[in-house]
């Protein structure tokens, strides 16, 4: 099983800076099956990054996805007052098939 | 515009069985893709449930899979969720998704929320 492991837990930021939020898989990930999620209170996740680095429809191109094998990173280049909330990645493998990494808190500073 | 919206009591009573249903509008299920399940009990992260291609072919998380059962009714553009024997830990807020294959989950539900309680 493939764990992913996200960091930091809570980053703490003000608007206008840069973010930067990390994804670490326990096996090594095909870029071709990493995405990022951003999911506000009381809200549905909302699909930001797919392929490691293609942004879905409508996503502001301030939110961009790297990394390869293990490593993977979500960069805010100019943080918003509506990008705080909680960014979640996920991988596709073969058991399970679908995991997540148990999120990174985005809060204003 | 493709919508999804999940359905089903929102109080099950511990070791009887939470269904749940979820309506694709826009979309045809039989033209393609998978179709998932996720949760998320109350401020955690999210769970892969399963997922079901409209042939109905499943993918069940191993961790569920022996109380997990995942349908699809091509007719009414359904697709259902059954998780039997369910306890406390069953409680969350319950999300149908498009499954692009695995890849990503790019149409949500808002999610309904379940509690299992006597």
């Amino acid at each position: 099983e493939i764990v992913l492991t996200q960091s930091p837990g809570t980053l703490s930021l003000s608007p206008g800076e840069r973010a930067t939020l990390s994804c670490r898989a326990s096996q090594s990930v095909s870029s071709s099956y990493l995405a990022w999620y951003q999911q506000k209170p009381g809200q549905a996740p909302r699909l930001l990054i797919y392929g490691a680095s293609s942004r879905a429809t409508g996503i502001p191109d301030r939110f961009s996805g790297s990394g390869s094998g293990t490593d993977f990173t979500l960069t805010i280049s100019r943080l918003e007052p509506e990008d705080f909330a909680v960014y979640y990645c996920q991988q596709y493998g073969s058991s399970p098939r679908i995991t997540f990494g148990q999120g990174t808190r985005l809060e204003i500073k | 515009q493709v919508q999804l919206q999940e359905s089903g009591p929102g109080l099950v009573k511990p070791s009887e069985t939470l269904s749940l249903t979820c309506t694709v509008s826009g979309y045809s299920i039989s033209s393609g893709y998978y179709w998932g399940w996720i949760r998320q009990p109350p401020g955690k992260g999210l769970e892969w449930i399963g997922s079901i291609y409209h042939s109905g072919s499943t993918y069940y998380n191993p961790s569920l899979k022996s109380r997990v059962t995942i349908s699809v009714d091509t007719s009414k553009n359904q697709f259902s969720l059954k998780l039997s024997s369910v306890t406390a830990a069953d409680t969350a807020v319950y999300y149908c998704a498009r499954d692009w294959f695995g890849e990503y989950m790019d149409v949500w539900g808002k999610g309904t929320t379940v509690t299992v309680s006597s």
